[in-house]
């Protein structure tokens, strides 16, 4: 089956740290891969994707690598900004069993100034 | 460009009524797909529209239900509502529903 297995949270780094949050996958098919992050009160924002192995999304500063040999898309920031706290969500979908997202648990940022 | 809009923002409903959820997709995005968001369950796939069939439901009752309208812009319907029906309920929109989609803000809907 498809399921997203997420970092536990929540996270509290200081303004300028190193951002790791870890997401590992499993799939049937060849899925595309997601981060999505959620603002207090707010829906899904759309943060990077990656379609394909080796793919690399990135935005805003925020990078992942779509790793197929280890099943797995990590999200990295080189230096956080307190504008960064929020909850991070890794997603994949994949055609082969319908259409649908399979979000992890999402993890909780917070960077303190 | 205009984003995914959801209407109403915030719902107060009592058991056992029934409530109707609207979204709006994007322009020229033909797939519409529900979540319902809780802290107990997370992120849960209710359905899926494209060009007003759905193509995909999730793991919920028959009282949960939905359409899409000829303009894509569609609604889900809750009927006998419970208590735990309580929870943020997303709308995603999608050009094709195989890529990136774009969340609205969401409905909140409190059952007391």
């Amino acid at each position: 089956g498809n399921s997203v297995t997420q970092m536990e949270g929540p996270v509290t780094l200081s303004e300028e740290a190193f951002l790791t949050i870890n997401c590992t996958y499993t799939a049937t098919g060849y899925p595309s891969l997601f981060w999505y992050v959620q603002y207090p009160g707010e829906g899904l924002q759309l943060l990077l994707k990656a379609t394909k192995a080796d793919d690399k999304g990135s935005n805003k500063g925020f990078e992942a690598t779509y790793r197929k040999e280890t099943t797995s898309f990590h999200l990295e920031k080189g230096s956080v900004q307190v504008s960064d706290s929020a909850v991070y969500f890794c997603a994949l979908r994949t055609g082969e069993t319908g259409n649908q997202f399979y979000f992890g648990t999402g993890t909780s940022l917070t960077v303190i100034p | 460009k205009a984003g995914v809009t959801q209407t109403p923002r915030y719902l107060i409903k009592t058991r056992g009524q029934q409530v109707t959820l609207s979204c709006s997709p994007i322009s020229g995005h033909r797939s519409v797909s529900w979540y319902q968001q809780t802290p107990g369950q997370g992120l849960q796939f209710l359905f899926e529209y494209f060009s007003e069939t759905q193509r995909n439901k999730g793991n919920f009752p028959g009282r949960f239900s939905g359409r899409q309208f000829s303009n894509s812009r569609s609604e889900m319907n809750v009927s006998t509502l419970e208590l735990g029906d309580s929870a943020l309920y997303l709308c995603a929109s999608s050009v094709t529903g195989l890529t990136e989609a774009f969340f609205g803000q969401g409905t909140r809907l409190t059952v007391v």
